[in-house]
């Protein structure tokens, strides 16, 4: 399978627990994006990779959240001390910035549940 | 900033019967546009997407769109629904320059009734 692959597909955790996502772009896509997605809602942006380096954060994005991508494959998603509101689907995209098509190639999403 | 409005939370058609989502988008700059498909616990499909080619955009799975730079609109249609079209539809807007990140709309869950 040569699309993005993210890990695990479904998270029950307590509130105050933390959590952690993976992502796995498409080897060759240099950016990799976290976005979430509320039910009945569009997905909205967090933040975003080029390589290892993160260049842009949203506000959505609380202290209590941090992302990585150390070598500029994999990326995870950690949520510190989670709250009931943090219940949503991330989503993991990819993308090769050298073509001009801006198309998003989208994992199946982490779906997150906090009791 | 770029920003997308879908007019229409819920459409419900008969089968064989027209699909037409709205999307109308807001961008300083010529925009990139895009239509998503979203099956119900899955992440998003690409159907159909405009970079200042062709207006008419044809897409996968029988869909095509327009994009209408005086009506800011960029609304998906298909001629003949099929039962399999139901799902959760997405419109969004990027530009090419920058961070290239999508805006989406709120999207509009169709509905086919037999």
């Amino acid at each position: 399978d040569t699309g993005v692959s993210q890990d695990p597909r479904h998270k029950i955790t307590k509130r105050g627990q933390n959590v952690t996502f993976r992502c796995d772009p498409i080897s060759e896509h240099n950016r990799l994006y976290w976005y979430r997605q509320t039910l009945g809602q569009g997905p909205e942006f967090l933040t975003y990779f080029q390589n290892e380096a993160q260049l842009e954060k949203s506000r959505l994005l609380s202290d209590r959240f941090s992302a990585e991508r150390p070598k500029g494959s994999f990326s995870t998603l950690e949520i510190q001390r989670t709250e009931q509101g943090d219940s949503a689907m991330y989503l993991c995209a990819t993308l090769d910035s050298r073509r001009l098509s801006g198309e998003l190639f989208f994992g199946e999403g982490s779906r997150l549940t906090v009791l | 900033a770029q920003s997308v409005t879908q007019l229409g939370s819920h459409v419900s058609v008969s089968e064989g019967a027209l699909v037409l989502l709205r999307c109308n988008y807001s961008s300083s700059v010529p925009p990139y546009l895009f239509w998503y498909v979203q099956y119900p616990n899955q992440g998003l499909q690409l159907l159909l997407k405009y970079t200042s080619a062709a207006t008419l955009v044809k897409g996968i799975n029988g869909f095509e769109a327009e994009f209408k730079k005086s009506e800011t609109s960029f609304h998906l249609t298909k001629p003949s629904a099929h039962m399999s079209d139901a799902a959760e539809y997405f419109c969004a807007v990027s530009v090419v320059q920058g961070a290239q990140k999508l805006v989406f709309g709120q999207g509009t869950r169709l509905t086919i009734n037999p």
